[in-house]
């Protein structure tokens, strides 16, 4: 398996909601990623969880709260966020923090009212 | 420090056609470096890579690219476009131990019949 899956494809919340979005790997990666895209641009990088750990958080609002319950499943719990937060949530994974080749998911397409 | 230069925002091609995108780098240590490609609403799939082996990097859909360092150049080609090429191309650098993606603005590759 050599897929990054994650969960939902969209999703429309309004600015007091309280969603979370869920990303997936089963090719035993110890790092998994967070990024966000905004439309036209390069995806620019939020969270990296190196063994399950965060060891990388890009100066992110605390309305997203990332989370890594095992080496397997990321999650992104968001909260009272703005239109400007309306993008492409990518999640990418790989075998280390630091081992190049990142492999990414589809993206949740996010839509904040 | 790393940085990542893409020639031109917007490529258009006639279906048949040869392909290229010009992609230029920036690296304090030995760089690896990444093409990847991203169709309307999807994630980010791997072209290719290269890892200072080959030169000369053969990846999937018939794309390559050729590592050159006196030229920090890494431009990606392909002999003959499809329709289905059409798609925003990202070139990345990156070094081994960094946990960081360095992204280029991306190339729009436009396909016409």
């Amino acid at each position: 398996d050599t897929e990054v899956t994650q969960t939902p494809k969209h999703l429309v919340m309004g600015m007091t909601n309280k969603k979370s979005l869920k990303c997936e790997q089963h090719m035993g990666h110890r790092a998994m990623y967070w990024y966000k895209q905004k439309a036209k641009k390069p995806p620019e990088l939020m969270f990296v969880y190196s063994y399950e750990k965060l060891s990388i958080n890009e100066s992110v609002p605390s309305r997203f709260s990332p989370e890594c319950p095992n080496s397997s499943l990321l999650n992104l719990h968001l909260h009272a966020l703005q239109p400007e937060d309306s993008a492409l949530y990518l999640c990418a994974s790989s075998q280390e923090a630091g081992s190049n080749e990142q492999f990414f998911g589809p993206g949740t397409r996010l839509t904040v009212l | 420090a790393q940085s990542v230069t893409q020639l031109d925002s917007h490529v258009s091609v006639s279906e048949g056609t040869p392909v290229l995108l010009r992609c230029n780098y920036s690296s304090s240590y030995s760089p690896s470096l990444f093409w990847y490609v991203q169709h309307p609403n999807k994630g980010l799939q791997l072209l290719l890579k290269y890892t200072s082996a080959a030169t000369l990097v053969k990846g999937i859909n018939g794309f390559e690219a050729e590592f050159k360092k006196s030229e920090t150049s890494f431009h990606l080609t392909k002999p003959s476009a499809h329709m289905s090429d059409a798609a925003e191309y990202f070139c990345v650098v990156t070094s081994t131990g960094f946990q960081k993606l360095v992204f280029g603005t991306g190339t729009r590759l436009l396909v016409s019949p």
